[in-house]
């Protein structure tokens, strides 16, 4: 069964910090997706990469940034946080295009 | 804009009834459709999925109903069961785009 681990289930940082969420599957996916799910806005695409070293933006990239250094791991990263960035955040993993996303359990960020 | 709607933010159905979920989009050249389904605390978790060649598939107590000439599928769940609460997203995909894009979820509540 596919595992998508993210590291932190709960992070509490200042504004201005810089932030880190990290993301790892265990399927050798070649896809990798990171989302933030707020109340009545559903699921949003930040950022994925179909490889490494490679990204695209979502919908939503402002203030982020990602880093996909090895097949298995996809880093988000908040350059300078924000109270807007106060969310909750899944990553997710696809073996290919069309086929069902697998995500991970959540981190839940608060920025104060 | 929003290209894939749900509607309805909840519902509510009694424990052995039917659950239909809808959903609604805009751009015709999303091909494939999938739902998903998020517990609390958790990440979201593939449900059961269409292809745009197909207006039905089913698994189990879950079917998947797509109407192309309105651009509108529905989820039915039946018979519900009180596990069956959750947020349901309801996600959609255009043939050769990594980004599937989601709905804002319906909370699905069964009462015993």
């Amino acid at each position: 069964d596919v595992k998508v681990t993210q590291s932190s289930r709960y992070l509490v940082k200042r504004t201005g910090e810089k932030v880190f969420l990290e993301c790892v599957q265990d399927m050798d996916h070649e896809n990798m997706f990171w989302y933030r799910q707020d109340p009545g806005l559903g699921l949003r695409l930040i950022y994925f990469s179909y490889d490494v070293k490679m990204k695209e933006k979502g919908d939503i990239p402002e203030g982020y940034s990602v880093s996909r250094e090895k097949k298995e791991r996809f880093s988000l990263i908040l350059e300078s946080a924000s109270t807007n960035q106060t969310s909750m955040y899944l990553c997710a993993s696809e073996k290919f295009g069309n086929s069902p996303l697998h995500f991970g359990n959540g981190t839940r960020l608060t920025v104060t | 804009d929003q290209q894939v709607k749900q509607n309805s933010p909840s519902l509510s159905v009694q424990e052995g009834r039917i659950s239909i979920l809808n959903c609604d989009y805009t751009n015709s050249m999303f091909d494939y459709f999938l739902w998903y389904k998020k517990y609390p605390a958790e990440g979201p978790t593939f449900l059961i999925s269409i292809s745009s060649i197909k207006d039905k598939n089913e698994d189990g107590r879950f079917t998947v109903f797509l109407n192309k000439s309105a651009k509108h599928l529905s989820l039915h769940i039946v018979p519900s069961q009180p596990g069956d609460s959750a947020v349901y997203f309801c996600a959609a995909v255009q043939g050769g785009s990594e980004k599937l894009v989601f709905g804002k979820g319906t909370k699905l509540t069964v009462n015993p």
